[in-house]
């Protein structure tokens, strides 16, 4: 079976810098994806990692440690857009492939 | 323009009635899949297919049913065995296996 940990609320203030964390188990691994959701509206796709590392894109980053199986969402700048729930989803391998996502993290952005 | 279209945005039932939701995309995926999201919660994989004819349910298929017979459209039928439909309906497809891609969702409540 597959499991997803994250975080259920955070607060951080506007400019800063927040890490929102997400530990995983699966029984095939085949790529994790952050997704933003703003209330009331459909997720929008953030970053995919598949490989150990950091991938930058922008005002956001996004780590993989497969071994660990653990990511984390790194946004720079924080802005009071940024306020919104952060999806972290891990998708399996074959007959596995389907796409699960965690409970999400709600991030406030405080002046 | 490419995209997933879901129909209609907002949906309301009586008790006792089957109702389906429309979900089709013009981006050439081969994965599409169908989620439920209750208030503050994350997402949950009804079904999922990764090509035409050929579905799989996911963790709450219970209630639900879905069919797959064109590779731009993935229906989902909510029937009256499912006894607590109201809800926020995602809908997404995808390209093997990277990002998904999500519908506006459509909001069913039932009456």
């Amino acid at each position: 079976g597959q499991n997803i940990d994250q975080p259920t609320e955070m607060t951080a203030t506007e400019g800063a810098i927040v890490q929102i964390n997400c530990t995983y188990q699966t029984s095939g691994f085949n790529g994790l994806f952050w997704y933003q959701q703003h209330a009331g509206e459909a997720p929008t796709f953030l970053s995919y990692n598949v490989l150990d590392g950091l991938e930058e894109k922008g005002r956001f980053s996004s780590f993989l440690s497969r071994s660990k199986g653990y990511s984390y969402l790194l946004l720079k700048e924080l802005q009071m857009k940024d306020s919104a729930s952060y999806l972290c989803a891990v998708r399996g391998r074959g007959s596995q492939g389907n796409l699960i996502f965690g409970k999400g993290t709600k991030l406030s952005v405080k002046p | 323009d490419g995209g997933i279209t879901q129909s209609p945005k907002y949906l309301f039932r009586k008790e006792g009635q089957n109702v389906t939701l429309s979900c089709e995309q013009n981006l050439n995926h081969d994965a599409m899949y169908w989620y439920r999201q209750d208030p503050g919660q994350g997402l949950r994989l009804i079904y999922y297919s990764q090509i035409v004819n050929d579905f799989q349910k996911g963790d709450i298929a219970e209630g639900y049913s879905v069919s797959r017979e064109k590779k731009e459209s993935f229906p989902l039928t909510v029937t009256s065995a499912q006894k607590n439909p109201t809800a926020f309906y995602l809908c997404a497809s995808s390209i093997e296996d990277r990002e998904a891609f999500f519908g506006q969702g459509t909001r069913l409540t039932v009456v």
